[in-house]
């Protein structure tokens, strides 16, 4: 059973427009999201973070918004960069992120210039 | 910069032998460290939280024999994947936190290829 979804295995944007990526969750006792960027043959690169006392955080170019009634998070990323192209993971975790993290299957981000 | 260096950063070893890799948190000192295992498009999945000094907590389906856990000091932490066979053939990669509630720095992962 997947606690941690992201149904969409690939997105496509062009440069300068916005990039959303979404996650799902289904353990209502996590209370702690991140987003990683994994580039291939490369460990998860930390971007940014969300406790569940908030419902944004933004820095810089990334966005996270938190929808915990609809148990949903999303990743806006403005304005996409070629750069940004790689597999974005979502996580999750419990105890405000002490404990082992969830992590979704990612989704491939592709800019194109 | 790098926080957590894995070494190998990939591997090739025949079938029935063992391969040791390490993972070393940079600069600072991790009582926890975690081991997971990705496989094409697939999630990463936790094996096992190693904890200094103690014996390391695995995860449902993740043979401790198998897959040997060592966390020697507060900067290494060891994995030995005992015996290898083909299907052991994945990505492995560990992760550690500077402190308590921090993000997971993971390192750079090791490509274990069994032949």
């Amino acid at each position: 059973d997947q606690q941690v979804k992201q149904n969409s295995p690939s997105l496509s944007v062009q440069e300068g427009r916005i990039s959303i990526l979404n996650c799902d969750y289904t353990n209502s006792m996590f209370d702690y999201f991140l987003w990683y960027k994994k580039y291939p043959a490369e460990g998860p690169t930390f971007l940014i973070s969300i406790s569940s006392i908030k419902d944004k955080n933004e820095d810089g170019r990334f966005t996270v918004f938190l929808n915990k009634s609809a148990k949903h998070l999303s990743l806006h990323i403005v304005p996409s960069q070629p750069g940004d192209s790689a597999v974005y993971f979502c996580a999750a975790s419990v105890q405000g992120g002490s404990e082992k993290l969830v992590f979704g299957k990612g989704t491939k981000l592709t800019v194109n210039p | 910069g790098a926080v957590v260096s894995q070494h190998p950063s990939w591997v090739i070893c025949k079938s029935g032998t063992s391969v040791k890799i390490e993972c070393r948190s940079l600069d600072f000192q991790a009582t926890t460290m975690f081991w997971y295992r990705q496989f094409p498009k697939q999630s990463l999945m936790l094996m096992a939280t190693s904890n200094e000094g103690s014996k390391a907590t695995y995860e449902q389906g993740v043979e401790k024999d198998k897959f040997l856990i060592n966390h020697a000091s507060l900067t290494l932490s060891t994995l030995t994947v005992t015996s290898a066979h083909p299907e052991d053939s994945s990505f492995y990669i560990c992760s550690a936190r500077r402190e308590a509630y921090s993000p997971l720095h993971f390192g750079n992962g090791t490509r274990l290829t069994v032949t």
